[in-house]
């Protein structure tokens, strides 16, 4: 079954600083890895998927993440942050399961971003 | 390209009262999908239309929760009644196929609190 993991459900940074956040999971078949941000008051929005190919994928507003299978990671990354980036980010899984394609996602980081 | 509409934005409610959330898709998106959000925690699939058949209902709490997505196009979610844990944002989101790859693109949500 599938499930993710993301540590820290708050992370607070300074502005300029390194953005990480991390996110594991479980899958019995390769599987499929989107991040996903959720600015407040809003819907989702696609920051970045994986499906196949490359590891390193790059993503709207700066952000990338890396596809690590020997380490079931996909951790989400921004040289540099900015106050724009303060929202909650989600970390997802899709594979085929018995039921057909299904979507998992994790429980979110809140991203702050002092000044 | 307009994006996922949903309605009402904010609802509240009694408990053991009914109430129903309407859902718009983007225009020519086959895959529908309800997702329950409690504060705190990551989406969690309801249940997800191809066309006006049902995929995938199986977290559809279903003696309390209906769904139907008539003509294939737009969509309402019901729930009658209600229960103080049914308190949460219900998301609404579209795809133009249903394969563990497509992005999804979410409405900005319909806030219910039931007291």
């Amino acid at each position: 079954a599938q499930s993710v993991t993301q540590l820290g459900s708050h992370v607070s940074v300074s502005e300029g600083a390194l953005v990480l956040l991390r996110c594991n999971y479980s899958s019995s078949v390769p599987p499929y890895l989107f991040w996903y941000v959720q600015y407040p008051n809003q819907g989702l929005q696609l920051l970045l998927k994986y499906t196949t190919g490359a590891t390193l994928v790059k993503g709207i507003n700066g952000f990338e993440a890396e596809f690590k299978k020997s380490e079931t990671s996909f951790h989400l990354t921004k040289p540099s942050a900015h106050m724009s980036d303060a929202a909650e980010y989600f970390c997802a899984v899709s594979d085929r399961g018995t039921g057909g394609f299904k979507t998992i996602f994790g429980a979110g980081t809140r991203l702050f971003v002092k000044a | 390209e307009a994006g996922v509409a949903q309605s009402p934005r904010y609802k509240i409610i009694e408990k053991r009262q009914s109430v129903a959330f309407w859902c718009n898709p983007i225009s020519g998106h086959a895959t529908l999908y309800w997702y329950q959000q409690i504060l705190g925690q990551g989406p969690k699939l309801l249940i997800q239309f191809q066309n006006n058949g049902v995929v995938d209902d199986s977290q559809l709490p279903k003696d309390r929760f209906s769904a139907e997505r008539l003509k294939g196009v737009d969509s309402t979610l019901k729930i009658q009644p209600a229960k103080l844990e049914d308190s949460a944002v219900y998301l609404c989101a579209s795809s133009s196929l249903a394969g563990s790859t497509d992005t999804q693109y979410f409405g900005p949500g319909t806030r219910l609190t039931v007291l």
